[in-house]
């Protein structure tokens, strides 16, 4: 069982240039979700989707942009990569709301932008 | 105020001890807990869900407190393996069940 897949799992960008990270899933979740992990500082929520169709803006959303392609796949997209978001890059997915099932996540990417 | 707080920490203990880390929440609509193990450069694994009742697996020991808005996890016989940042994680079941993540606590088990 591969759980969650994320793509790539460490990049390099020059400030100004655009990435898109990928992630899927094979759990049949329906919610799925986009962290990021800065050093001293707990997963602060970029974008998530509830199903297959629907994104909303998770608490941290400025400089992103996600794609819900089907219910295997939530891509997220840097269009224009600023320093700021040198960051560890988690996709996650869930079992539907109201059950005590956690999350399972994606080994991350590891960004750099200089 | 952040809406889940957790000890700072950094925990150092020696194999064999039993340790106890806290964990309040602010939202009262939170509905469902969690605590995570993230090993150093590794993405957040599930360690067990809180329930209302408290629950007990192996040499771990989650407890729940509704009224106080408070997650406590307890390791008795501390193991080597056990080093890790432990997170604290609250999820309300509106909203896509989004979860509000702790910053960790970090434990350190010494022989």
């Amino acid at each position: 069982n591969a759980g969650v897949t994320q793509t790539p799992k460490f990049q390099v960008l020059k400030t100004g240039q655009s990435m898109t990270l990928q992630c899927a899933q094979d759990m049949n979740h329906n919610s799925m979700y986009w962290y990021r992990q800065d050093p001293g500082m707990g997963l602060r929520l970029i974008y998530y989707s509830a199903s297959e169709g629907t994104t909303d803006k998770g608490e941290v959303p400025n400089g992103y942009n996600v794609s819900r392609l089907n219910k295997r796949e939530f891509s997220l997209r840097l269009e224009s990569a600023a320093p700021s978001q040198t960051s560890v890059y988690f996709c996650a997915s869930s079992e539907a709301i109201g059950t005590n099932y956690g999350y399972t996540f994606g080994s991350g990417t590891r960004l750099t932008v200089v | 105020r952040k809406e889940v707080e957790q000890d700072p920490g950094p925990f150092n203990v020696p194999e064999g001890a039993t340790v106890a880390f806290n964990c309040t929440y602010s939202n009262s609509a939170s509905q469902s807990f969690f605590w995570y193990r993230q090993d150093c450069r590794k993405e957040p694994k599930l360690l067990m869900s809180v329930y209302s009742s408290g629950n007990e697996d192996g040499r771990f020991t989650a407890q729940l407190n509704r009224a106080s808005q408070y997650i406590s996890l307890l390791i008795r016989d501390s193991k080597l393996s056990d080093s890790a940042t432990y997170l604290c994680v609250v999820r309300r079941n509106t909203n896509a069940g989004k979860s509000t993540f702790g910053d960790g606590t970090t434990l350190t088990v010494k022989p």
